[in-house]
């Protein structure tokens, strides 16, 4: 079973920041927390992935609690592209992925 | 660098006939995976591969579900004989592991219906 819980669905106006929450309270010490997205009718794609410090890279940013039992994926400048399903994973290093529900963005023109 | 491979991109099938989809990870990658994706759900993990050997394979239904990966490079997964609710999407995915990376790098996947 998945370890964390996703809002279902949520909306976002083109050019706004999306902010996707995650819950994950059970978390163990060494598990990291992984953002993976799916856009319609392809693979899933790796966002990115942090432990305890936020990170950021090209795509987006994660901010994770200091209790780290939740965390957010930010996408600065929402696009029209950027529609998928937003999974949050919570795994140690090279154990496999278990995938939850993902929460389906749709980013609004 | 090219992406993971996968074919064929659809597949109809009857129940009660065989199938068979193919996948080429990225170069270098010694860990591959075969994914399934029921309509509506997340990918779930069927079988993992490092290198040429089986690493886990518990949620694989063996009795008509087999995979194998014999030069450690390509694989195939085959299902014989399908059934109705085998129809989804087979996802492959790979991973180096080299420096500490443990990102999996998904294919586009095979979408299979059974009739």
């Amino acid at each position: 079973d998945a370890k964390t819980t996703q809002p279902t669905s949520m909306d976002c106006a083109e050019g706004r920041a999306a902010n996707l929450p995650c819950n994950h309270s059970t978390i163990s010490g060494n598990e990291y927390v992984y953002w993976y997205r799916q856009i319609h009718s392809q693979g899933p794609q790796y966002i990115i992935h942090g432990l305890k410090n936020n990170e950021t890279n090209e795509m987006a940013s994660l901010i994770i609690t200091e209790d780290r039992k939740s965390s957010t994926l930010i996408l600065p400048h929402a696009t029209l592209r950027d529609t998928a399903v937003y999974y949050c994973i919570v795994r140690a290093q090279a154990q496999k992925l278990v995938f939850g529900q993902g929460t389906r963005l749709t980013i609004n023109p | 660098e090219a992406g993971v491979a996968q074919s064929p991109r659809y597949k109809i099938i009857e129940k009660r006939q065989s199938v068979a989809f193919w996948c080429n990870p990225i170069s270098g990658h010694a860990t591959l995976y075969w994914y399934q994706q029921i309509l509506g759900q997340g990918p779930k993990l069927l079988i993992q591969f490092q290198n040429n050997g089986v690493v886990d394979d518990s949620q694989l239904p063996k009795d008509r579900f087999s995979a194998e990966r014999l030069k450690g490079v390509d694989s195939t997964l085959k299902i014989q004989p399908a059934k109705l609710e085998d129809s989804a999407v087979y996802l492959c995915a790979s991973t180096s592991l080299a420096g500490g990376r443990y990102e999996q790098y998904f294919g586009p996947g095979t979408r299979l219906t059974v009739t």
